[in-house]
């Protein structure tokens, strides 16, 4: 099974509203990426958070990282029609040094 | 966009035959990762190669393999093509090995075996 999974798999929202996605992994990790998909396309790189960072802001993003619970939950502020598309974490270790691990992914809906 | 690239866009194949897909990488890195994304799914890692040598290998069998040229650009070859080889492969170019080292995602090839 994946290392991460996200958590709603799909969410739907107004535009304007927050919109909050969690993941969860199995090991400990070096760190843990977020990434967006716009409709099958190639991956858009988000945020970055190492292991012992809490949290990391980038614009509208918010990224908390809880190791002692393996999770962590993107946070995206006023959203807007355009944020519409599949959100997925990736986790590295030293285990498996060079492979990203990513969940399935969550769907965002933002209905303008 | 990231500056990575990859060919062709789409490709359709049927069972047995084999393909080969291309990527360059963003100027300046040395590394590729190739991942296979199956429909409603996340990307599964499928090998990586680090200055021309595999460095790294996902649950993938032997009929997918790969290589690096001198100008870090990458292949992704699949022999005996399946049906469930049928997917969205990506391919992400990053400056190093380094943990923290983010990586760039090209567009993808979407692949369909009928």
């Amino acid at each position: 099974s994946q290392q991460g999974e996200e958590d709603p798999q799909a969410l739907s929202i107004q535009e304007g509203e927050n919109a909050t996605m969690n993941c969860s992994y199995k090991t400990s990790i070096n760190n843990l990426q977020w990434y967006r998909q716009n409709s099958g396309r190639g991956l858009v790189h988000l945020i970055l958070i190492r292991s012992n960072e809490r949290e990391k802001h980038s614009g509208r993003l918010r990224v908390t990282l809880d190791t002692s619970k393996k999770s962590s939950s993107l946070l995206i502020t006023a959203s807007r029609a355009a944020d519409t598309a599949s959100y997925f974490c990736a986790t590295a270790s030293n285990t498996n040094a060079g492979k990203s691990t990513f969940g399935d992914g969550t769907t965002l809906t933002v209905k303008p | 966009e990231t500056g990575v690239t990859q060919s062709p866009t789409h490709l359709i194949k049927t069972r047995g035959q084999q393909v080969t897909l291309r990527c360059s990488s963003q100027s300046g890195h040395n590394t590729v990762s190739w991942y296979q994304q199956a429909l409603g799914q996340g990307p599964q890692f499928i090998f990586q190669y680090y200055r021309e040598e595999e460095n790294g290998r996902g649950n993938f069998p032997p009929r997918f393999s790969g290589l690096q040229f001198p100008n870090y650009s990458s292949e992704l070859n699949v022999n005996a093509l399946e049906l469930d080889d049928s997917a969205l492969y990506l391919c992400a170019s990053s400056l190093g090995l380094g943990l923290g080292d983010e990586q760039f995602f090209g567009p993808g090839t979407r692949l369909t075996v009928l």
